[in-house]
């Protein structure tokens, strides 16, 4: 079974500083991993995903996440938080299987503030 | 940009009603989700449907829950006997197929029973 821990369910930062949202997981199969974004009232937005290739992610908004395999990890990055990136933000993992639904199984998320 | 459409964006109900919560997936994926997000809790996966069936469920969807796409353009979530603890935001995603694995969600309806 799969599961994602969202380190912090709260997380606040200044704007202009770095923006550090910390995701593990467990597969026991090679994960595909994403991010997943929520402004207040609005449904879930895809911030980026790694599947295969390069470990390094580039998404939207000027966010990253880098997969790590040692330490199972999916770590959402910005170098500079901006007044819009106030929202929760969500590390799901999917399996990769064979003939899979790719259901997502969700951390529990994490709130970022950003104070001006 | 085509998006995931979702109705009602809150449906309050009373307990021991059947409610309907329609979805109108992106026209060309193939791929259906629902999820439910509990009031403080995860987003938690229900059921996946694909080829006019249902591909996988979770412990979670018991008799009480079905879905249909009756017409091939809606996809629905039936609760045919509401209890309280079915209160949550349930959200839609679909999905195309092939190596594009992201899925997109609508904006979700909350569902309030009381």
């Amino acid at each position: 079974a799969q599961s994602v821990t969202q380190l912090g369910s709260h997380v606040s930062v200044s704007e202009g500083a770095l923006v550090l949202l910390r995701c593990n997981y467990s597969s026991s199969v090679p994960p595909y991993l994403f991010w997943y974004v929520q402004y207040p009232n609005q449904g879930l937005q895809l911030l980026l995903k790694y599947t295969t290739g390069a470990t390094l992610v580039k998404g939207i908004n000027g966010f990253e996440a880098e997969f790590k395999k040692s330490e199972t990890s999916f770590h959402l990055t910005k170098p500079s938080a901006h007044m819009s990136d106030a929202a929760e933000y969500f590390c799901a993992v999917s399996d990769e299987g064979g003939g899979s639904n790719y259901k997502l199984t969700f951390g529990k998320g994490t709130l970022l503030t950003v104070n001006p | 940009e085509p998006e995931v459409t979702q109705t009602p964006s809150h449906q309050v109900t009373q307990m021991g009603q059947e409610v309907i919560l329609r979805c109108v997936p992106i026209s060309n994926h193939l791929y259906f989700y629902w999820y439910r997000q509990i009031l403080g809790q995860k987003v938690e996966f229900l059921v996946s449907f694909y080829n006019n069936e249902i591909s996988e469920k979770s412990e979670i969807f018991d008799d009480q829950f079905s879905v249909e796409r009756p017409d091939g353009s809606n996809f629905t979530l039936k609760i045919r006997s509401t209890k309280l603890e079915d209160s949550a935001m349930y959200f839609c995603a679909s999905r195309v197929t092939g190596t594009a694995y992201e899925q997109y969600f609508g904006p979700g309806t909350r569902l309030t029973v009381t």
